[in-house]
């Protein structure tokens, strides 16, 4: 079946607004994985959901980041009051189980003026 | 906390030469390691994997990468580059975080392949 998708491909956003990026799952993968990659590096963690809670956000760097799950399969990732810092490509990924190995999505590129 | 020091951030090779790309990460315990390959305008695929078992792992493509524990690294290999391996890779680490993986990227290697 399809992979992991993610929407939209870009987005362009004003310093100051608000932001949502989705992503959707291989269907049946019960963890989800969220990344950012920072032009010149390698991506970084986010959060991780096990099904509807995130299980571990210690990757979310400040309060203007939130991320939901609400059933368990398709992810919301929200940015409020985006900075121009905030620009990067946010990947998603999933796997079947929390152990396995994880495939990723194409990514969205956020770029903030 | 773990982490992956890639050595090589820019690399450029004409085609058929030999490919190490080094990469060294900081962990003291049970590890997988993965080398992910992005080419350009593409996502980021999964080139290979070590989880356990021999150390010498092969991948896709014919790369292949060793893992050698005394030394914390995983450097990966092919013994005659194309030009369609022009892309960028990226080695990651990823440590059992409580019942489920946290990969932690290195910061990647472009790779430049000349006709």
């Amino acid at each position: 079946g399809a992979g992991v998708s993610q929407t939209p491909s870009n987005k362009v956003t004003e310093k100051g607004k608000y932001v949502e990026l989705r992503c959707d799952p291989i269907s049946g993968h019960t963890a989800l994985y969220w990344y950012r990659q920072s032009l010149g590096q390698g991506p970084e963690f986010l959060i991780y959901f096990q099904g509807t809670g995130a299980a571990d956000d210690s990757g979310l760097p400040n309060d203007r980041f939130f991320a939901v799950r609400p059933e368990g399969s398709v992810s919301t990732l929200k940015i409020q009051r985006t900075e121009r810092g905030d620009s990067a490509v946010y990947l998603c990924a999933s796997s079947p189980a929390p152990t396995s190995l994880q495939f990723f999505g194409p990514g969205t590129r956020l770029t903030v003026l | 906390a773990q982490s992956v020091s890639q050595h090589n951030h820019h690399v450029i090779l004409s085609e058929a030469a030999s490919l190490e790309l080094g990469c060294n990460y900081s962990y003291g315990g049970t590890v997988n390691l993965f080398w992910y390959v992005q080419y350009p305008g593409q996502h980021l695929q999964l080139l290979l994997k070590y989880f356990s078992g021999d150390p010498l792992v092969k991948g896709i493509k014919g790369f292949e990468a060793e893992f050698i524990k005394s030394k914390f690294s995983f450097n990966l290999r092919k013994p005659s580059v194309q030009w369609s391996d022009t892309a960028e890779y990226f080695c990651a680490v990823n440590a059992d975080s409580g019942g489920y993986q946290k990969v932690t990227f290195g910061t990647g290697t472009k790779l430049q392949v000349i006709p």
